[in-house]
């Protein structure tokens, strides 16, 4: 079945520093792939998104691309901010048998606290 | 637009009742997907609602139901609640069957003492 695997945290970074939060994932055909971000008492915000091998998505200065040869989907950017500080699920779906249904299938989620 | 919304923000109840969880997704979308978020589970899908019908369900008891109504908001209902029901649920909504990408709603956390 599908799984997606990410680094765990904690992870603590102080402002201005690079982030990398890993992702690896398995599953059969072409899934999307799905960063979210929940911050504390809230639900799940789509971060980014990338639907095919090598796209690239982006968004808020948070990037990741789709590597299909090393079936990951790596968080990064450049400097953290104290309002980063949130929990980031890295997800995947793809289309069921019959079509459509695209249940995500999520990791166990990464803390990222930005101290100033 | 208005977001997903979820009510009610917070449930409390008591081992063997029924708890009923609210879901409106964004105007015009048309499926509805539940989730879990149990501690120490992580995210799990529970049930998958279109155009009204139930379309695939979790690895979860049949206790877990729901339905959707002809506005496509949802309704998720847990029967004979256990204390491992205990969670945040969280609904999303996405345009069509077909358009894979899904908007969560804040999510509803249920307390079973």
């Amino acid at each position: 079945g599908n799984s997606v695997t990410q680094m765990e945290g904690p992870v603590t970074l102080s402002e201005e520093a690079f982030l990398t939060i890993n992702c690896t994932y398995t599953a059969t055909g072409y899934p999307s792939l799905f960063w979210y971000v929940q911050y504390p008492g809230e639900g799940l915000q789509l971060l980014l998104k990338a639907t095919k091998a090598d796209d690239k998505g982006s968004n808020k200065g948070f990037e990741a691309t789709y590597r299909k040869e090393t079936t990951s989907f790596h968080l990064e950017k450049g400097s953290v901010q104290v309002s980063d500080s949130a929990v980031y699920f890295c997800a995947l779906s793809r289309e069921g048998s019959g079509g459509s249904n695209y249940k995500l299938t999520f990791g166990k989620g990464t803390l990222l606290t930005v101290n100033p | 637009e208005a977001g997903v919304t979820q009510s009610p923000t917070h449930l409390i109840k008591t081992r063997g009742q029924q708890a009923t969880l609210r879901c409106s997704p964004i105007s015009g979308h048309t499926s509805v997907y539940w989730y879990q978020q149990a501690l120490g589970l992580g995210l799990q899908f529970l049930l998958w609602y279109d155009e009204g019908e139930e379309r695939n369900r979790g690895n979860f008891p049949p206790r877990f139901s729901g339905r959707q109504f002809p506005n496509y908001s949802s309704e998720l209902n847990v029967n004979a609640l256990e204390l491992e029901d205990s969670a945040l649920y969280l609904c999303a909504g996405q345009r069509t069957a077909s358009y894979n990408e899904q908007f969560f709603g804040p999510g509803t956390r249920l307390t079973v003492l």
